[in-house]
């Protein structure tokens, strides 16, 4: 089976603009989480989707939003973007909500933003 | 709130050694997960183990062992005979069923820890 997949892998952007990254859960996984992660820290947690529904946010601005569509796939948005936005974007899907559910990471795209 | 500490930033070994990363969390929650991820040069996040709060049973799987420790809140990972291509960064995560009964399978990462293997 196929595993999560990410487009675009790379992006470059100016400030201020816009961009919309996109993932592909694993084949039977429902749940849809984005993380972004700064060079030389850990990942660090954005949004989670199951079933189209928000489930959970993390500490992010109102510029970064996302969604889910009916074939569980999902788009993260990120609007007037910052050159703190720079980061490795990651998707990972699982198969339900609960912890006990391992997420299985995608293999990101690379924002950067100039 | 929640937190997982990897305190060692970078360590360099030679192969055959073996190597262990150490991982300290904190959660007030008595129902939590523990995880370890390695993360190659290629970025992509790799699934190593899952341990949940109620067994605190050691676990061996070939080459890699864990050592889970509830009383000093500590999930150690150690590498026996170590090989070049384990060369990573290693993530040690914590995931917990928050005080309302119901998670949202967040994932909290440490810092990781930049193991490099030298021929």
């Amino acid at each position: 089976d196929a595993g999560v997949t990410q487009s675009p892998t790379h992006l470059i952007k100016t400030r201020g603009q816009q961009v919309t990254l996109r993932c592909s859960p694993i084949s039977g996984h429902k749940s849809v989480s984005w993380y972004q992660q700064v060079l030389g820290q850990g990942p660090q947690f954005i949004f989670q989707y199951y079933e189209k529904e928000e489930r959970g946010r993390g500490n992010f601005p109102d510029r970064f939003s996302a969604r889910q569509f009916p074939n569980y796939s999902s788009e993260l948005n990120v609007n007037a973007l910052l050159l703190g936005d720079s980061a490795l974007y990651l998707c990972a899907s699982s198969r339900g909500l609960e912890e006990r559910y391992e997420q299985y990471f995608g293999p990101g795209t690379r924002l950067t933003v100039t | 709130a929640q937190k997982v500490t990897q305190a060692q930033t970078e360590i360099s070994v030679v192969e055959k050694e073996d190597v262990t990363l150490d991982c300290v969390y904190e959660t007030r929650d008595t129902t939590y997960y523990l995880f370890w991820y390695k993360q190659p040069p290629s970025g992509e996040l790799v699934f190593l183990i899952r341990r949940n709060s109620f067994d605190e049973q050691n676990e061996i799987s070939g080459r890699y062992s864990w050592n889970f420790q509830k009383s000093t809140s500590s999930f150690n990972f150690t590498i026996t005979a170590s090989q070049v291509v384990d060369s990573a960064v290693y993530f040690c995560a914590l995931s917990s069923l928050n005080a309302g009964g119901t998670s949202y399978g967040k994932l909290t990462f440490g810092q990781g820890t930049i193991l490099t293997v030298h021929p």
